[in-house]
This record gives C-alpha cells, sequence and structure tokens, in this order.
C-alpha cells in the first residue's frame, strides 16, 4: 500500500465548476501536511498547508480528519488556470522537512 | 534573492557515463533535499543534507547514487554508470530549518535523458 493515496484522474470540469480531490495516507505518525501544485514539467509549488481545523484561502478549501487519515482539496469557481497536477504530501515526526508525496490528481479545467 | 538553482536543466549521457548535478539553496538555506520523479510516477525523495552531513539517505538507491553538500558551493547529486532507468527529473528543494512545517521551495528540476 502507497504512504500517499490519490486518485490520478484526469479530472475534466467546465470553468466555473468545483471539484474535490481526496487523498489518505497510511501512517499514523503523520504530522504536517500540504497540497502541491505542479504544472507540465515545472517543479511543484506549494498551494497550501492543511490544519485540522480547516482553512481557506480565496477558492481552495483544505480539509484534514485525522482520525480517518483523509485530506481533502475543494476548489471553487474553477480556472482554466487551475489545470494542473495536485499533489497531496505529508510529513512524519522526526523526518525533518522530508516530504512524502501521493502520485497527484490531474486537473483539466475546459471552456 | 534568488531562488533554488539547479543545473543544468537538461542531461543528455550514454548509458555508462557519469551524471552530475548540481543544486545552489536559496540564500541562507542549510538544508537541501532531493526527490527524483520518474515518467507518469510521483515524487520520491532521495537524501536529505545539511552542509558537509547526509542526514537521511534513505531514499538513495544502494549502488552508483551519491550525495554531498559541501561548505562551500552547491550540493551535487552524483550517479555513476547511468542506465536507461535513471532517465527522470531530478528536483532539488531547500529549507532554511528541518522543521516539518517549513516550506521547501523546489528548483526547477535537472531532466536526465540517458540514451
Amino acid at each position: 500500500r502507497k504512504e500517499v493515496e490519490q486518485d490520478p484522474g484526469p479530472f475534466n470540469v467546465p470553468e466555473g465548476a468545483t471539484v474535490a480531490f481526496n487523498c489518505t495516507y497510511s501512517n499514523s505518525a503523520s504530522q504536517s501536511f500540504f497540497w502541491y501544485r505542479q504544472d507540465c514539467r515545472k517543479e511543484p509549488k506549494l498551494l497550501m498547508s492543511v490544519y485540522s481545523s480547516g482553512n481557506e484561502d480565496g477558492r481552495f478549501t483544505a480539509q484534514l480528519n485525522r482520525a480517518s487519515q483523509y485530506i481533502s482539496l475543494l476548489i471553487r469557481d474553477s480556472k482554466l488556470s487551475d489545470s494542473a497536477t495536485y499533489l497531496c504530501v505529508v510529513t512524519y515526526t522526526g523526518g525533518g522537512n522530508k516530504l512524502t508525496f501521493g502520485t497527484g490528481t490531474q486537473l483539466k479545467v475546459e471552456l | 534573492n534568488a531562488g533554488v538553482m539547479q543545473n543544468p536543466r537538461h542531461l543528455v549521457r550514454r548509458r555508462g557515463q557519469e551524471a552530475r548535478l548540481r543544486c545552489s539553496p536559496m540564500k541562507g538555506h542549510s538544508h537541501v533535499y532531493w526527490y527524483r520523479q520518474l515518467p507518469e510516477e510521483g515524487l520520491k525523495f532521495m537524501v536529505y543534507l545539511q552542509k558537509e552531513n547526509i542526514i537521511d539517505e534513505s531514499g538513495m538507491p544502494k549502488e552508483r547514487f551519491s550525495a554531498e553538500f559541501p561548505k562551500e558551493g552547491p550540493s551535487i547529486l552524483r550517479i555513476q554508470q547511468v542506465v536507461r532507468g535513471d532517465s527522470a527529473a531530478y528536483f532539488c528543494a531547500s529549507s532554511p530549518s528541518r522543521a516539518m512545517n517549513t516550506e521547501a521551495f523546489f528548483g526547477q528540476g535537472t531532466r536526465l535523458t540517458v540514451v
């Protein structure tokens, strides 16, 4: 079983749609959680951290459920520029800032 | 303040040659992480270094791969006797500390092609 699992997609949605991505992690020692965005053939970039209380940044909302070991990302009012691969990322106790990546979920926003 | 700089951006090597990938962290960052992304796969951790020290090399293949981060100069990921399966994008990230909630900044990566 992979440490961080995501639906690979692709998710093809029209502009303006709301789309949700899910992620599960297997190691209960996971400590910090993030969503990264990776454009085609580019480096990953931090989108947002994820907290148990949930957090929102504009059109993006992230949620963490430690009991279920589940992380989600909601994108409202999708834009063409949101097309990318979204990576679920965790760090573990004692691992420092070493990141464990999911394989990513591809999003394509269409006209 | 320049970001994380990796060079070369693209590297082509014949099977059996050596590949050297360089990473200069952001100014003030002393923690460097190397990741590999194979085609159609996610990023996988390789090695974590702090100046002159390897902290965690649990993701490094046992043979042919080595990494260093000298007191002066960039971090180097070295692959000896490359094989086709080494073709991948290699990303370097740096952070100012090892704290888990400290953002790691990624370089643009080196795309290695072994022919």
